[in-house]
């Protein structure tokens, strides 16, 4: 594909549930990042992958969210136990240099996943 | 630490006028600064950026933005809007913090073009 695709488009589910968000990436980005969006706000740091390591989960907001990248591609982010305040738009970006690389490359962002928290 | 702040949520100009949207930063050490534009239904699109060298950055779709370090500020310019540069617009600040590029974006500015 050519650019950062993201599934569910959508994704409607009641508190409680665990919900799971996909993410891929521009083949060959070695970086991937997990930002989230509420409603009239920018778009915030969630967490950061080089290839498969998680290098930075600073910005989850509590252990009820998990990402992985288990072969450094696709990242699912996992959100358990869902809760009203969860919902928001969850955005996916991937950049080409890993770290230590030009951390100037420009982050391509994925459409997002509106997620509704019933 | 790092933040942004964009003057106005909401900015209206007349086709053809010029669009200015304003945006300030903070950052403990050299910013690498960033427009994104947003357009209904679509991912965060990169307009422009600053990373080192000459402060007036041009980006696509005839946008500038220049560096000004002693205001701290990342100004977004076009000289003559079209009703396609309708959309929403954040700033965004990073460092080289960890190796990775941390994007800290402010909180939009939904720009709006009158025919």
């Amino acid at each position: 594909g050519a650019g950062v695709s993201q599934s569910p488009r959508y994704k409607v589910t009641k508190r409680g549930q665990d919900v799971a968000l996909r993410c891929d990436p521009i083949s060959g980005h070695v970086s991937l990042y997990w930002y989230r969006q509420a409603l009239g706000q920018g778009p915030e740091f969630l967490t950061y992958f080089n290839y498969e390591a998680q290098q930075d989960k600073s910005g989850l907001p509590n252990d009820r969210f998990s990402a992985e990248r288990p072969e450094g591609s696709i990242s699912t982010l996992t959100i358990q136990r869902t809760e009203q305040r969860d919902s928001a738009m969850y955005r996916c970006a991937s950049s080409l240099a890993g770290q230590g690389g030009y951390s100037t490359d420009t982050q391509y962002f994925g459409p997002g996943t509106r997620l509704t928290v019933l | 630490a790092q933040s942004v702040t964009q003057l106005g949520s909401h900015v209206s100009v007349s086709e053809g006028a010029l669009v200015l949207l304003r945006c300030n930063y903070s950052s403990s050490v050299p910013p690498y600064l960033f427009w994104y534009v947003q357009y209904p239904n679509q991912g965060l699109q990169l307009l422009l950026k600053y990373t080192t060298g000459a402060t007036l950055v041009k980006g696509i779709n005839g946008f500038e933005a220049e560096f000004k370090k002693s205001e701290t500020s990342f100004h977004l310019t076009k000289p003559s809007a079209h009703m396609s540069d309708a959309a929403e617009y954040f700033c965004a600040v990073s460092g080289l913090i960890q190796g990775a590029q941390k994007l800290v974006f402010g909180q939009g500015t939904r720009l709006t073009i009158n025919p």
